[in-house]
C-alpha cells in the first residue's frame, strides 16, 4: 500500500518569495511516480509536475520544481517567485509502478500568497 | 482543447434515490477515474477504469458502482443515496501510460437530504 502525507494544512507566503510545500510518501514499490496538482478556488484540478522514481534530476516546470529526496522519501514542491494567482490548494500524489495506474493523493496544503 | 465534462455542477437528491453521475472526455483517453473530495480528506479514489467495460475498485467503493460502455463515458452510480455520500465528486481521465497526468472535470457537488 502507498501513502502520501502532507503535514502543512496551511501556508502563507509573501508575493515574489519562494515557498516549499512538504510531501512525504511511503511505498514498497521500487518504481513509482510522484506528482503535484493545484486546485484554485474555482475548483478545477491542474496538473503541475511529475517525477519518476528513477529520474536522476529533479523535475522542473517553469516556476515549479520538485525537490525529490529518495532516501528521505520526500517530494517537496518548490514555487519560486510566488504570485497572487498561486493561492490555491496543492495536492501531492503518487502512482505505483508495475503497470498499475491507481493514484493516491495527499490531503492537501492550502497556500495563501500575500501582496 | 482538452475537455472533461460532468453532467451536473450541482445536484440535490433524497435519501434512498438512485443517482447517476455522468462523465465524458473527448481526448480518447484509456483511463478514467471517479474521486470524491471532502474537506481535510483530500481526493479519495472511488473507482477506476482502464478500458471499456473494465473497472477496478479504489479506496472507497462501498455504496457506489460504475459503468463504462463507451471509451469516452464513465458513469458513477449511487444505488441508494445516503447522507454520508454528500460530497464533491470529481471525474478525471488520463492516457494509459501517463496516469499521473489526469485531466479533471469541473466536479459535481452532490447533496443528499
Amino acid at each position: 500500500a502507498q501513502k502520501i502525507t502532507q503535514t502543512q494544512p496551511g501556508m502563507f507566503v509573501q508575493e515574489k518569495e519562494a515557498v516549499t510545500l512538504d510531501c512525504t510518501y511511503d511505498t514498497s514499490d521500487p518504481s513509482y511516480g510522484l506528482f503535484w496538482y493545484k486546485q484554485p478556488s474555482s475548483g478545477e484540478m491542474i496538473f503541475l509536475i511529475y517525477q519518476g522514481s528513477y529520474d536522476q534530476q529533479n523535475a522542473t516546470e517553469g516556476r515549479y520544481s520538485l525537490n525529490f529526496q529518495k532516501a528521505r522519501k520526500s517530494a517537496n514542491l518548490v514555487i519560486s517567485a510566488s504570485q497572487l494567482g498561486d493561492s490555491a490548494m496543492y495536492f501531492c500524489a503518487m502512482t505505483p509502478g508495475g503497470g498499475s495506474y491507481i493514484p493516491t493523493f495527499g490531503r492537501g496544503t492550502s497556500l495563501i500568497v500575500h501582496p | 482543447d482538452v475537455k472533461v465534462t460532468q453532467s451536473s455542477r450541482y445536484l440535490v437528491k433524497r435519501t434512498g434515490e438512485k443517482v447517476f453521475l455522468e462523465c465524458v472526455q473527448d481526448m480518447d483517453h484509456e483511463n478514467m477515474f471517479w474521486y470524491r473530495q471532502d474537506p481535510g480528506l483530500g481526493l479519495r479514489l472511488i473507482y477506476f477504469s482502464y478500458d471499456v467495460k473494465m473497472k477496478e475498485k479504489g479506496d472507497i467503493p462501498e455504496g457506489y458502482s460504475v459503468s463504462r460502455e463507451k471509451k469516452e463515458r464513465f458513469s458513477l452510480i449511487l444505488e441508494s443515496a445516503s447522507t454520508n455520500q454528500t460530497s464533491m465528486y470529481l471525474c478525471a481521465s488520463s492516457p494509459r501510460r501517463a496516469a499521473y497526468e489526469q485531466y479533471f472535470g469541473p466536479g459535481t457537488r452532490l447533496t443528499v437530504t
